[in-house]
């Protein structure tokens, strides 16, 4: 059974840094494609970053209003994926899901992490 | 970026009712449109790939149709289990731009 497990979530104060951890199960994560998207409190999914397979280059990809802030990484020998988000301001206030890309006929997230909550706020 | 578009916002509907949601988007992405569901407190859930094919569990009440700039969304049965919010996604680039929601609530 896939599993993707977020977790790191928290409080943090603007300007601060946070790392937002993906545990994954249930199939190859190393060749997975992986993408992080936010939902703001009451508001609609936001697609923040996605990452390629290591075999496919590992390259990263962004939306714009996270760029130079947010970066997504993986350790394939942990089968997890990372977000590391500096300079963190309130907009950033949202539930973080981990997802798992699937390709048939064009890109889907197939499988959603339950997602991990962050606050910023002073 | 490629912006989607939704319509409507939201809409009231009976158990048994046909549902249509639009989905827009600012230039052409051929069939790489994706429909997920939301219920309150979870995550969302993949519902149709690629325009218009199914992902395996989802009944076939629902179905997807469109390519180009215009997509929809058919609930051809309305269950008491439908009632949520749906969102299209393009992947025809990056970044893969969500639709601002439609929330479908009951009448």
């Amino acid at each position: 059974e896939v599993q993707v497990v977020e977790s790191g979530g928290g409080l943090v104060k603007p300007g601060g840094s946070l790392r937002l951890s993906c545990a994954a199960s249930g199939f190859i994560f190393s060749n997975a494609w992986m993408s992080w998207v936010r939902q703001a409190p009451g508001k609609g999914l936001e697609w923040v970053g996605r990452i390629k397979s290591t075999n496919e280059g590992g390259t990263t990809d962004y939306a714009a209003p996270v760029k130079g802030r947010f970066t997504v990484s993986r350790d394939d020998s942990k089968n997890t994926l990372y977000l590391q988000m500096n300079s963190l301001k309130t907009d950033d206030t949202a539930v973080y899901y981990c997802t798992t890309d699937l390709y048939l006929g064009g890109w889907y997230s197939r499988y959603w992490g339950q997602g991990t909550l962050v606050t910023v706020s002073s | 970026d490629i912006q989607m578009t939704q319509s409507p916002s939201s809409l009231s509907a009976s158990v048994g009712d046909r549902v249509t949601i639009t989905c827009r988007a600012s230039q052409s992405i051929g069939s790489y449109l994706n429909w997920y569901q939301q219920k309150p407190g979870k995550a969302p859930k993949l519902l149709i790939y690629a325009a218009s094919s199914l992902q395996s569990g989802v009944p076939s009440t629902f179905s997807g149709s469109g390519s180009g700039t215009d997509f929809t969304l058919t609930i051809t049965s309305l269950q008491p289990e439908d009632f949520a919010t749906y969102y299209c996604q393009q992947s025809y680039n990056t970044p893969r731009t969500f639709g601002q929601g439609t929330k479908v609530e009951i009448k």
